[in-house]
Order: C-alpha cells, then sequence, then structure tokens
C-alpha cells in the first residue's frame, strides 16, 4: 500500500487558517487521497477525499499538488470543535470502479486549537 | 445520517471468556468493517464483509471471527479472550453504490479483557 506521511503535532489558534499537509510520494494514478479526523473519544469521521482537482466542502478544502505526491487539508478558520487527529489515506480502486473501502491509517497529525 | 452502533461502549471480560461485540448500520450499507485501535499502531483492520455471509480477512484477523447473517449487523467474535486483546474496537459501514464512498464509524468498544 502507498504511505503517506503527515506532523505529529501542529498547532494553531481559533480563528485562523489552519493547513495540514501530507506526503505521499509513492502515490499510483488510481489511489484517491482521503482525509478523516477523529476527535477525542469518538470513532474518526470522513472529511473530505479527491483524485486530482482541489476540492471544497462545507467542512473543509483539499489541495492536491499538480504532481499528486503531496496535498494539504485546509480549515479555513479553526474552532475549538476542530482539534482532533486527522488522517491523511491513499485509498485504491479498483479496475472495476469500486472499493470496498479498506483504509490503512497511519499515526496522523494531533492538531491543537488554542482559544 | 448515517448511524453506526456498537452495543457497548465499555466491556470488561476476563481471560479464556467468548465475547461478541456488536455492531448495526442503519443506511443499507453493503461493506462492514471492523478496526481495532491501540496507542502507537494506530486502526489496524481485523475482518471485513461486502455481503452478507461474505466475510474477507483484513490486515490482523488472528484471534477473531465474524459473522454477517443481516445486511445491517456485524458482529465481532473473540473465541477466547486474551489480555493482549484489550483495545478499542471500531465498526464501520459504507456503500458499494458509491465509487470510493465513504466510511462511517461508530463510536468505538473499549474492550479490557483481565
Amino acid at each position: 500500500d502507498a504511505k503517506t506521511t503527515q506532523p505529529n503535532s501542529m498547532e494553531s489558534n481559533e480563528e485562523e487558517p489552519v493547513h495540514l499537509p501530507c506526503n505521499h510520494s509513492t502515490i499510483s494514478g488510481t489511489d484517491y487521497i482521503h482525509w478523516y479526523r477523529q476527535l477525542p473519544s469518538q470513532g474518526p469521521e470522513y472529511v473530505i477525499h479527491g483524485l486530482t482537482s482541489n476540492v471544497n466542502n462545507r467542512m473543509a478544502s483539499l489541495a492536491i499538488a499538480e504532481d499528486r505526491k503531496s496535498s494539504t487539508l485546509i480549515l479555513h478558520r479553526a474552532t475549538l470543535r476542530d482539534a482532533a487527529v486527522y488522517y491523511c489515506i491513499l485509498r485504491e480502486v479498483n479496475a472495476g470502479g469500486t472499493s470496498y473501502g479498506k483504509l490503512t491509517f497511519g499515526q496522523g497529525t494531533i492538531l491543537t486549537v488554542h482559544p | 445520517d448515517v448511524k453506526v452502533t456498537q452495543s457497548s461502549r465499555y466491556l470488561v471480560k476476563r481471560t479464556g471468556e467468548k465475547v461478541f461485540l456488536e455492531c448495526v448500520q442503519d443506511m443499507d450499507h453493503e461493506n462492514m468493517f471492523w478496526y481495532r485501535q491501540d496507542p502507537g499502531l494506530g486502526l489496524r483492520l481485523i475482518y471485513f464483509s461486502y455481503d452478507v455471509k461474505m466475510k474477507e480477512k483484513g490486515d490482523i484477523p488472528e484471534g477473531y471471527s465474524v459473522s454477517r447473517e443481516k445486511k445491517e449487523r456485524f458482529s465481532l467474535i473473540l473465541e477466547s479472550a486474551s489480555t493482549n486483546q484489550t483495545s478499542m474496537y471500531l465498526c464501520a459501514s459504507s456503500t458499494l453504490l458509491l465509487r470510493v464512498a465513504p466510511l462511517h464509524f461508530g463510536n468505538g468498544t473499549r474492550l479490557t479483557v483481565t
């Protein structure tokens, strides 16, 4: 499985933007980039995913480098509720266009948000 | 919203006991998964199922089995619990109908084996 590398921890102040980086230099053409986060005492929660183009949703934005070897999750205005472990995951879609959804989680980035 | 419900939040069992962890999802998802989460090791996939009565081994299936008799329910079974199975267990589900559909996780069962 292609691997990802993330910083162990990052800190931010409330209401400031946060850029969470992820390196995936061995990414293949069929790998989607997924981000999940895990709040304290909860299961992981889906945040966003993309293949080649930048993506936006109500939770965050995903910026993908042109060569796809890295990506950045952007939280536009961090709140205290965004304090969590953020996981960057590569997910392969098979030739049939389906994915059974097996995800390989790394250690993630612990995001601390200061008031 | 998709809801994945794990029957117990905390469970304490004795070594050698047979343990059942239950998971139910309410969105008619085809795929269901069992992960365990340990400090320093992250989440590791134990088993998954993509249909009723179908199962596939994940990365660490030893010491575990699963049962999926109904589409909405996926059970993880520890045939003879051991102390090294003390962990947080997370169930998840996803649909096969969407390409790269996200996984929806329950809030976990923290199992302690004494």
